[in-house]
């Protein structure tokens, strides 16, 4: 079956705009993440949501971070007034409920903020 | 807060060899997952194997196996046979039970397989 995708798999932009990166998860996932992976390094916690609400966004670096999932399907991670530390690769993951089930990640969204 | 420690920044191996990647964590947990995840030039993440703590038996997964030592908090991933596909990142990471199962993982081992 279809995997985890995420749109676009590159977004460009400069500092000081509004960007959006899309999830769409495998379906009937309840389990939605996102994580940020810096060059170098592990990907990192960001917003975790357990169906439509955001259950720990405790890992979203400051308030120009915001994430959605409306309907417990797709979501879109928002930045606003990006900066150019905000250039890294933005991983989203799905999964059931529970660390016996796998999170399956999709490709990435690779964002540089010129 | 619980921190993940991969102290192999890169590793290489000869193909059909055997080659381990050592992974430490941190934690006070008592009910927590520890995974290994491979992400190749692709950057999509795999899960290559998963260990429940309260398991006492090491996991494995056709050539992959690990050494799950809990007292000693480490983890490590051995690949038996190594082939050239198996060329990537390798991440660690742990993730707690219950409440947000957030993943936190390591910073990698690069891994090349030559032939």
């Amino acid at each position: 079956g279809a995997g985890v995708s995420q749109t676009p798999s590159n977004k460009v932009t400069e500092k000081g705009k509004y960007v959006e990166l899309r999830c769409d998860p495998i379906s009937g996932h309840t389990a939605l993440y996102w994580y940020r992976q810096s060059l170098g390094q592990g990907p990192e916690f960001l917003i975790y949501f357990q169906g439509t609400g955001a259950a720990d966004d405790s890992g979203l670096p400051n308030d120009r971070f915001f994430a959605v999932r409306p309907e417990g399907s797709v979501s879109t991670l928002k930045i606003q007034r990006t900066e150019r530390g905000d250039s890294a690769v933005y991983l989203c993951a799905s999964s059931l409920r529970g660390l016996e089930k796998t999170q399956y990640f999709g490709p990435g969204t690779r964002l540089l903020v010129l | 807060a619980q921190t993940v420690t991969q102290s192999q920044p890169e590793m290489s191996v000869q193909e059909a060899e055997t080659v381990t990647l050592s992974c430490t964590y941190d934690t006070s947990e008592n009910n927590y997952y520890l995974f290994w995840y491979k992400q190749p030039p692709s950057r999509q993440m795999i899960l290559v194997i998963r260990q429940e703590a309260y398991k006492q038996q090491n996991a494995t997964e056709n050539r992959f196996s690990v050494n799950f030592q809990k007292a000693a908090k480490s983890f490590s991933l051995k690949i038996s046979d190594s082939q050239l596909g198996d060329t990537a990142m390798y991440f660690c990471a742990f993730g707690t039970q219950g409440g947000s199962e957030k993943l936190v993982f390591g910073k990698g081992t690069k891994l090349t397989v030559n032939p």
